[in-house]
């Protein structure tokens, strides 16, 4: 049960468009359409933002996205306001009917 | 208004037990699959465990099977991670979680959080 691979941080501008990756392998990521990803801001709980890769809850910004390409999934998120800064955290369901998460991304808005 | 609340965390000793709650309101709990995850210091999140519905399908992560149960009951709309032989390791913000359901359908993603509750392992 290792941790999904993600940079430990990532920068960009307000208006720029940024993008976390999350790598498994074929037994989780690249095995299901079941990847999600968290918003955290600092003290706070986690916040679902996108479930099974691609779909956005209800409420969350349109500027969010998800993606995936064989094991690697990936978070963009266009237009970056202030608000955005927070960590992000990839999650994926196993082969083990487990879950695994990624080591989290701490996001900084310049 | 949905809401998850944990309670039970607190400082104890290498070895020792505590038994961690989540109390659920404002939804109907009993289908829903739910979650731990625990967070330590500075660190990401770690998935612990999950019980279905119903309790019939319970995982664990490796680190922590054989010492930690995890448990519901439906009439109390509340779940339960009973934690045994901590260790300086386990120590962390625990977090109970459901799991997103739509129109009959059950996803592998957590849309609602509780606070969290701390356990410090420490002599």
């Amino acid at each position: 049960q290792s941790a999904l691979t993600q940079p430990a941080s990532v920068s960009g501008s307000p208006g720029q468009s940024i993008t976390i990756s999350c790598t498994g392998t074929n037994g989780d990521v690249g095995g299901y359409n079941y990847v999600s990803w968290y918003q955290q801001h600092p003290g706070k709980a986690p916040k679902l933002i996108i479930y099974d890769v691609t779909n956005r809850p209800s409420g969350v910004s349109n500027r969010f996205s998800g993606s995936k390409s064989g094991n690697t999934a990936s978070l963009t998120i266009s237009g970056l306001q202030a608000e955005d800064e927070a960590d992000y955290h990839c999650a994926s369901y196993t082969s083990s009917s487990t879950r695994v998460f990624g080591g989290g991304t701490k996001l900084t808005v310049l | 208004e949905v809401r998850l609340v944990e309670s039970g965390g607190g400082l104890v000793k290498p070895g020792g037990s505590l038994r961690l709650s989540c109390a659920a309101s404002g939804f109907t709990f009993s289908p829903y699959s739910m979650n731990w995850v625990r967070q330590a210091p500075g660190k990401g999140l770690e998935w612990v465990s999950s019980i279905s519905g119903s309790s019939r399908d319970i995982s664990y992560t490796d680190s922590v099977k054989g010492r930690f149960t995890i448990s519901r009951e439906n009439a109390k709309n509340s779940l339960y991670l009973q934690v045994n032989s901590l260790r300086a390791e386990d120590t962390a913000v625990y977090y109970c979680a459901r799991d997103r359901a739509s129109a009959g359908r059950y996803f592998y993603a957590m849309d609602v959080w509780g606070p969290g509750t701390t356990v410090t392992v420490s002599s």
